[in-house]
């Protein structure tokens, strides 16, 4: 399974954009990107994910690499309830997807 | 409406002893994946299950784990024999369709998860 490299962890100033990298060198065509964050004592929720091009939701946006082996996850004003693990992940639609991979994920501390 | 539910929250048992970690998944939800989280690490994926069928249990550590969902719904994971090793919080996650083709990329949802310490 291609796997995903994020840093160990970001800080962030609260109400400035934070861009969380991850890098998936090894990405297959059929690999779709997703991010998921887990806040503390929670299990983890879903944010946004993408295919190839740029993604937009309420939460956040996803920015796609052209050649796809990186994507950044824009969360555009941090809150201090963002502090979280984000973790990115990729499933591959074309092996059925189900067995996904978390790696340690970025852990995002938000400062006031 | 619901979410997935997890219980016990919390369970502290005596190494050697069995317990039984339930999920309640959201309702009329196809697929239903149990995973395991060690301090300070990302989930581990476990087994996965497509309503009754486990179609995927590779994850599972050793014979001593052991899962089901015998009508579709509610799932159970059993831990016999339970050692130091199986202290984490374990997790559940439903999503709404088959994990198969491009619906494997349905959004899954995850439970609060066990936490289990073992003695």
């Amino acid at each position: 399974d291609a796997k995903t490299t994020q840093p160990n962890s970001m800080e962030s100033n609260e109400e400035e954009p934070v861009h969380l990298p991850c890098n998936h060198s090894t990405i297959s065509g059929t690999d779709y990107i997703h991010w998921y964050r887990q806040l503390p004592s929670q299990g983890p929720e879903y944010v946004i994910h993408g295919l190839t091009s740029n993604v937009n939701n309420r939460m956040a946006s996803l920015a796609i690499a052209e050649d796809r082996k990186s994507s950044t996850l824009i969360l555009h004003r941090a809150t201090l309830r963002d502090a979280a693990v984000y973790y990115c992940i990729l499933r591959d639609s074309n092996t059925g997807g189900f067995k996904t991979i978390f790696g340690a994920g970025t852990r995002l501390f938000v400062k006031a | 409406g619901a979410g997935v539910s997890q219980s016990p929250r919390y369970k502290v048992a005596k190494r050697g002893q069995d317990v039984a970690l339930r999920c309640d998944p959201i309702s009329g939800h196809v697929s239903l994946f149990w995973y395991q989280q060690a301090l300070g690490q990302g989930p581990e994926f476990l087994t996965y299950f497509q309503n009754e069928a486990q179609l995927d249990k590779s994850g599972l550590p050793s014979d001593r784990f052991f899962a089901e969902r015998p009508e579709g719904s509610v799932s159970t994971l059993k831990i016999q024999r339970t050692q130091q090793e199986d202290s984490a919080v374990y997790l559940c996650a439903s999503s709404s369709r088959a994990s198969i083709g491009v619906a494997s990329t349905d959004t899954q949802y995850f439970g609060p998860g066990t936490r289990l310490t073992v003695l």
